[in-house]
């Protein structure tokens, strides 16, 4: 089946840029979508098709996918940016997420 | 806009069947551009997609689960519903209901706020 990979954690200073990555066997063919889980709330589309913002996402955030690597760089991190973040793609029809990335802002 | 809200048992007894509903409102679960489905969280675990439902009837499951699972939509109370069969502890997780696009474009959006389910005697 096919697996996507992401880093446990990644920890950035407030203000700085903060990226997260995905990997999977040649993912750059496939769309990736990216979604920001904290406590307590829906979890949140921030990023699908690559590299577009859902209305109301702001700007900071931004995606790339190419190789074997999607990305997901939020510019500019904010305390509120402070999430677990999942990756997902399809393949043949089934739904895959990556294990999430606990971005912790310190 | 859309939004969505589960409902259902918070405590299932192993071996016992998992059921819960997911309310819509704001779109119309019989709209022929969007599919519904669940998702769930395990402790520890991270995302697991379980399956969707689109034109009111078709179906498409997760290969790990699709033995157990049934999904299905009520367009008269604008509704989809899940029922996972011989839960275990393992099935203990925060089940999400989304909303999902359609080909070409496949996002999850929005969710459901979730609904913790523990599988306990």
């Amino acid at each position: 089946s096919y697996e996507l990979t992401q880093p446990p954690s990644v920890s950035v200073s407030p203000g700085q840029t903060a990226s997260i990555t995905c990997s999977g066997d040649k993912l750059g063919d496939r769309y990736v979508c990216w979604y920001q889980l904290k406590p307590g709330q829906s979890p949140l589309l921030v990023i699908y098709q690559d590299t577009k913002r859902p209305s109301g996402i702001p700007e900071r955030f931004s995606g790339s996918n190419s190789g074997n690597t999607a990305t997901l760089t939020i510019s500019g991190t904010q305390a509120m940016d402070e999430a677990d973040y999942y990756c997902q793609a399809w393949d043949s029809s089934t739904a895959v997420f990556g294990g999430g990335t606990r971005l912790t802002v310190l | 806009q859309v939004q969505l809200q589960e409902s259902g048992p918070g405590l299932v007894k192993p071996s016992e069947t998992l059921s819960l509903t997911c309310t819509v409102s704001g779109g119309s679960v019989s709209s022929g551009n969007y599919y519904w489905g669940w998702i769930r969280q395990t402790p520890g675990k991270g995302l697991e997609w379980i399956g969707y439902v689109y034109n009111s009837g078709g179906t498409n499951y997760n290969p790990s689960l699709k033995s157990r699972v049934t999904i299905s939509a009520d367009t008269s109370k604008n509704q989809i519903s899940l029922k996972l069969r011989s839960v275990t502890a393992a099935d203990t997780a925060v089940y999400y209901c989304a909303r999902k696009y359609g080909s070409g474009d496949e996002r999850f959006d929005p969710w459901g706020q979730g609904t913790l389910v523990t599988v306990s005697s």
